[in-house]
């Protein structure tokens, strides 16, 4: 049940992409990403809802795509502020059609910006 | 600011003792979590509240207990019967209907002498 992250881990130079996914094995309600900084506690970055939206916050942005029970994170010219290990939390949801109220976290992308 | 606050930042716990960590938000958030991190690992759920005096257990509530007296503060107590509770342990509480945590205190570390 628990969302498999890939890749664990990306070194990435100043101003260069990066995407991470987000697989679940089961149907989702929503995904949240969040970023935590070594020893800090993790910060919400986005929400998506199940409908194959994408959302946006300063560079990065991230996409839901229902039917492969994905979501992507795009982060886009990266910046030195951008290190930190992200997490994707995924919601299942009911048969009634609404979410379950729980999230599972990925294990986490721990993501290295250099300059 | 609101925010969510945690105490201690560090503790220390000897055998058979039961510990309890402080969790307090002036966010006016109905719904509050306890996360445990353990290094290189996702957060675990160990118990969320979506009201005042009504707890759901979750996936890891064995050997740890909680209230929920007051919106504004959400105690957890590792037991002795937690036998591996060194770890970072994270509250958190929402504001989406989803229920999910949009906001994380600083996190407690809790270590076993």
């Amino acid at each position: 049940q628990q969302p498999v992250q890939s890749p664990q881990a990306v070194i990435l130079r100043e101003g260069e992409d990066a995407v991470i996914n987000c697989s679940s094995s089961k149907a989702l309600y929503s995904v949240h990403w969040y970023r935590q900084k070594h020893g800090e506690a993790p910060v919400f970055l986005m929400i998506l809802l199940k409908g194959g939206e994408q959302k946006g916050h300063e560079k990065i942005s991230a996409s839901f795509n229902e039917k492969k029970q994905q979501s992507s994170l795009y982060l886009t010219a990266s910046q030195l502020s951008y290190s930190g290990t992200y997490f994707c939390g995924t919601e299942i949801g009911r048969d009634s059609g609404a979410g379950s109220y729980q999230l599972t976290f990925g294990k986490g992308t721990k993501l290295s910006v250099i300059p | 600011d609101g925010g969510i606050t945690q105490s201690p930042k560090y503790l220390f716990r000897k055998e058979g003792q039961n510990v309890t960590l402080s969790c307090e938000q002036n966010l006016n958030h109905d719904a509050m979590y306890w996360y445990r991190q353990d290094p290189g690992q996702g957060l675990r759920l160990i118990y969320y509240s979506q009201i005042v005096n009504d707890f759901q257990k979750g996936d890891i509530a064995e050997g740890y207990s909680v209230s929920r007296e007051k919106k504004e503060s959400f105690p957890l107590t590792v037991t002795s019967a937690q036998k591996n509770p060194t770890a970072f342990y994270l509250c958190a509480s929402s504001m989406f209907p989803t229920g999910a945590p949009s906001y994380f205190g600083p996190g407690t570390r809790l270590l076993v002498l």
